[in-house]
């Protein structure tokens, strides 16, 4: 079945460095990869996302990457802040098959001050 | 603008009680709806999806179910719980499969 593999699980960065956490995917037909963040019990939330027809996308500190004839995927964070800590999960799904979305078993980032 | 409800926010119950868990989404029509399970310190583990009143899919067999009566309202149940239910069960829609999830603030469920 589908299946997102997310490395690393656990991330501790110094404030002010950069962070990135990686995943693939195995169902070559997913075409959108969204990348969500979830504090202490709370709900997770989206932070960006990207479409298979684009490469990169930024959004002020963070960006992703998609590699589609890797499988692969991207998330990077530059000049973290302590409010960055929190659990970063990817995500991957496909607008047919009853568009489920399969998710990483997520990554926990520290960024200390 | 559209907004999900999820109900209790936290419940604790005896092993081989039943339980139900109510989602609702306002707002939208004819939304996919999720239902999510994450175990402490864990990742998100999909559980039963729905495209449509009555559609219901099933990713992981186990002592639980799930209904759409209405377009907007997904419930899911259990006759009997185990202890290995407990979790934090979180209810999501989505436009289709190019949209990102919206996430109900989440049930956090203790099995004694």
């Amino acid at each position: 079945g589908e299946n997102v593999e997310q490395h690393p699980s656990t991330l501790s960065v110094q404030e002010g460095d950069s962070a990135v956490i990686k995943c693939t995917y195995s169902d070559s037909a997913s075409n959108y990869f969204p990348w969500y963040k979830q504090e202490l019990g709370k709900r997770p939330q989206l932070i960006i996302d990207i479409r298979s027809n684009v490469g990169e996308k930024k959004d002020q500190r963070i960006a992703v990457t998609l590699n589609k004839t890797a499988k692969h995927f991207s998330l990077h964070i530059t000049e973290t802040q302590p409010e960055d800590s929190a659990v970063y999960f990817c995500a991957a799904s496909k607008g047919s098959g009853g568009f489920k979305t399969i998710f990483g078993a997520g990554t926990r980032l520290f960024v200390k001050a | 603008s559209q907004t999900i409800h999820q109900w209790p926010a936290t419940l604790v119950q005896p092993v081989g009680s039943p339980l139900s868990l109510e989602c609702t989404v306002e707002g939208t029509s004819n939304p996919n709806l999720y239902w999510y399970r994450q175990a402490a310190g864990r990742g998100l583990q999909l559980l039963f999806y729905s495209v449509g009143i009555g559609q219901i899919s099933s990713e992981v067999p186990q002592n639980l179910s799930a209904s759409r009566p209405q377009d907007r309202q997904f419930i899911l149940s259990s006759k009997k719980l185990l202890l290995s239910d407990s979790g934090f069960y979180l209810c999501a829609w989505g436009v289709d499969g190019n949209s990102p999830l919206h996430f109900g603030n989440g049930t956090r469920l203790t099995v004694t």
